[in-house]
Formats: structure tokens, C-alpha cells, sequence
């Protein structure tokens, strides 16, 4: 058990729609990052977020984006959902430089 | 960019016996090491780390071991059981704020009884 929660933990969309993920941060760690694990891959490194502010980003498409909200607590916005995009979507958190706790996840499925 | 190659993709032994994965990776400059479990249906899980200050690290059944010169760090599981069968992910990163975690693609343990 990390601490971490995200929800929902499995949805469907279809192509072309916008989804919003959500994670709550392990108490006490300011810095939360996404990840993206297509089936039978490693996580991908989406983006991180530090007191508010996104300080580092993956090779991902500006149309995902996300929030950090001064509880710590964390967004993951995806529009135009395209069906690649199905995968499943970590969030993870920790302090500054510390070790990295990851969620359960997210599973997107776009139809 | 960094690019992280794990080795094998597979790997299948009996209860009792020794697992060893590899990873390698490309720049220089990362200095931090984890190594993640993922069971099924769950998030990956920190399972053991280590930093390039550091050529050998243990904790109980697990150890890592890290060659900077050859860019290269393996997971050594001892005394395998069966509970130890998951999807085992080597990365690297340079630790420090805004900086991620390269993910190498995964090796699937299964230890049988």
C-alpha cells in the first residue's frame, strides 16, 4: 500500500471524446508525475508536476495536459482520445528527489 | 535522451533457485537505479534501489549490483518462491526535481513449485 489512490480505476471511452484521471497524492509529497504502460511495455513518462507547476515532460502531444492542486492532489486531462491512447495510466508521487510510489492506476480503453 | 535495455523478457525458474535480471543503459549521467514489481491488476512497486555511489546494495532475498563503467545493473533474486512471480522493471534517471524515470520494457518471472 503507497498512498497513492487514483480513480476511476477502469473506464471506456470512444475516439474523438475527453477524459479526466485523478490521483491523490502519499501524504506529505509535493511532486506527482503520470506515466502511461501501453499492454506488455514499461511505463512511459508523461509529465511532473512540483507545488503547482509542471517542472518536466515526456514525448507526449499538448493534448495531455494536467493540474497539481495545493493539496498535491493531481488531474490527468486527455482530449481527442485516440484509440492508441488506450493504455493503463499511472500516477505516482514523492517528495522532491525521493523514491517514486506509484498508484494502481487508471485502464483507459477507447473504442 | 536516456534509453534503458532489460534483459531477458522472460524468464522461468523453479522454487528455490536463483533469478537474475539485467538492464544496461545509455547516458552516463543518470545515477539513480530502481527496480519495480508489478503483480497483475496492480501499480508498479519499489522494490529496491540504488545509487551510482553504490556498486552493490541488499536487502534480505534481493540484491543489485551496478557497473558504472560498463553502464550496466542487475536485480539477483536468491531462494525464489513462488509469491516472487510478477513483472520485474529496471530504470534509470539522474535524481534529481523535474527529471523521470526511464523504464526498461520488463521481465516476466515465474517461479513454480
Amino acid at each position: 500500500e503507497t498512498g497513492v489512490t487514483q480513480s476511476p480505476t477502469h473506464l471506456i471511452k470512444t475516439r474523438g471524446q475527453q477524459v479526466t484521471l485523478r490521483c491523490s497524492s502519499q501524504s506529505g509529497h509535493n511532486t506527482v508525475s503520470w506515466y502511461q504502460q501501453a499492454l506488455g511495455q514499461g511505463p512511459q513518462f508523461i509529465f511532473q508536476y512540483y507545488r503547482e507547476e509542471e517542472n518536466g515532460r515526456g514525448n507526449f502531444p499538448p493534448r495531455f495536459s494536467g493540474l497539481q492542486f495545493p493539496n498535491y492532489s493531481s488531474e490527468l486531462n486527455v482530449n481527442a482520445l485516440e484509440l492508441d491512447d488506450s493504455a493503463l495510466y499511472l500516477c505516482a508521487s514523492k517528495l522532491s528527489v525521493g523514491e517514486l510510489f506509484f498508484g494502481e492506476g487508471s485502464r483507459l480503453t477507447v473504442l | 535522451g536516456e534509453n534503458v535495455e532489460q534483459h531477458p523478457s522472460t524468464l522461468s525458474v523453479q522454487e528455490g533457485d536463483s533469478a537474475v535480471i539485467k538492464c544496461t543503459y545509455s547516458d552516463s549521467a543518470s545515477n539513480y537505479f530502481p527496480w519495480y514489481k508489478q503483480e497483475l491488476g496492480k501499480g508498479p512497486q519499489l522494490i529496491i534501489d540504488i545509487r551510482s555511489n553504490v556498486g552493490e546494495k541488499k536487502d534480505q532475498r534481493i540484491a543489485v549490483t551496478l557497473n558504472k563503467t560498463a553502464k550496466h545493473f542487475s536485480l539477483h533474486i536468491t531462494e525464489t518462491q513462488p509469491e516472487d512471480s510478477a513483472v520485474y522493471f529496471c530504470a534509470a534517471s539522474m535524481h534529481q526535481a523535474g527529471t523521470a524515470l526511464i523504464f526498461g520494457k520488463g521481465t516476466t518471472l515465474s517461479v513454480s513449485s
